[in-house]
């Protein structure tokens, strides 16, 4: 059963801090990773998806690498602001079409 | 513009009642899925379709029922026999194979 392990757990930083959260599975046969965001009471927002051929996807301030022979995938943020503060969920997508979603790392940028 | 919309935002139940949550996606997915969401426990799938009339149980299928009549719509009932509805839920979709998610902004359930 595949299971998605996201270290830290919570993060707070400074604004204006590159920073990077990390996500670990223990299958590595994926079809992709995805990395959402969440802000509280509300939906998911889909940030990056890499597939399973690829080694990193980059949007803005954002770059997410994937390493498949490790299980693991980072989501660097560079020059955090204070509007980046939210969940960021890392979901793997395995066999069939289910998504396994980690717990979640909470990050608080400070002004 | 394309999406999907979940409703109500907010919903109370009384205890013994069933209630049914709506989800509606106009991005002509072929999946669609319901996650619950409680604090600590991250995202855990109640029920997914691949396809019209087609749907498989998730890991928590227990006190609920959905269906998939069109391809647009796939409502959640949260029956009675759920013992601890109250939770937050999300409908997702997307292209079946290897294509990302798209998700709903969710609708709170709180049994009164």
């Amino acid at each position: 059963k595949q299971e998605v392990t996201q270290i830290p757990a919570a993060l707070s930083v400074p604004e204006g801090e590159n920073l990077v959260l990390n996500c670990s599975f223990t299958d590595s046969a994926i079809y992709n990773l995805q990395w959402f965001r969440q802000d509280p009471g509300k939906g998911l927002t889909s940030l990056l998806l890499i597939q399973s051929s690829q080694r990193e996807q980059t949007s803005g301030r954002l770059n997410a690498s994937l390493d498949k022979s490790s299980g693991r995938s980072t989501l660097y943020i560079a020059a955090s602001q204070p509007g980046d503060s939210a969940t960021y969920l890392c979901a793997v997508r395995a066999s069939g079409s289910r998504l396994t979603f980690g717990e979640g790392t909470q990050l608080t940028v400070n002004p | 513009d394309g999406g999907i919309t979940q409703s109500p935002k907010y919903l109370f139940r009384k205890e013994g009642q069933n209630v049914t949550l709506s989800c509606e996606q106009n991005l002509n997915h072929d999946a669609m899925y319901w996650y619950r969401q409680d604090p600590g426990q991250g995202l855990r799938l109640i029920y997914y379709s691949q396809i019209v009339n087609d749907f498989q149980k998730g890991d928590i299928a227990e006190g609920y029922s959905v269906s998939r009549e069109k391809k647009e719509s796939f409502p959640l009932t949260v029956t009675s026999a759920q013992k601890n509805p109250t939770a937050f839920y999300l409908c997702a979709s997307s292209i079946s194979g290897v294509d990302g998610y798209t998700f709903g902004s969710g609708t709170r359930l709180t049994v009164v």
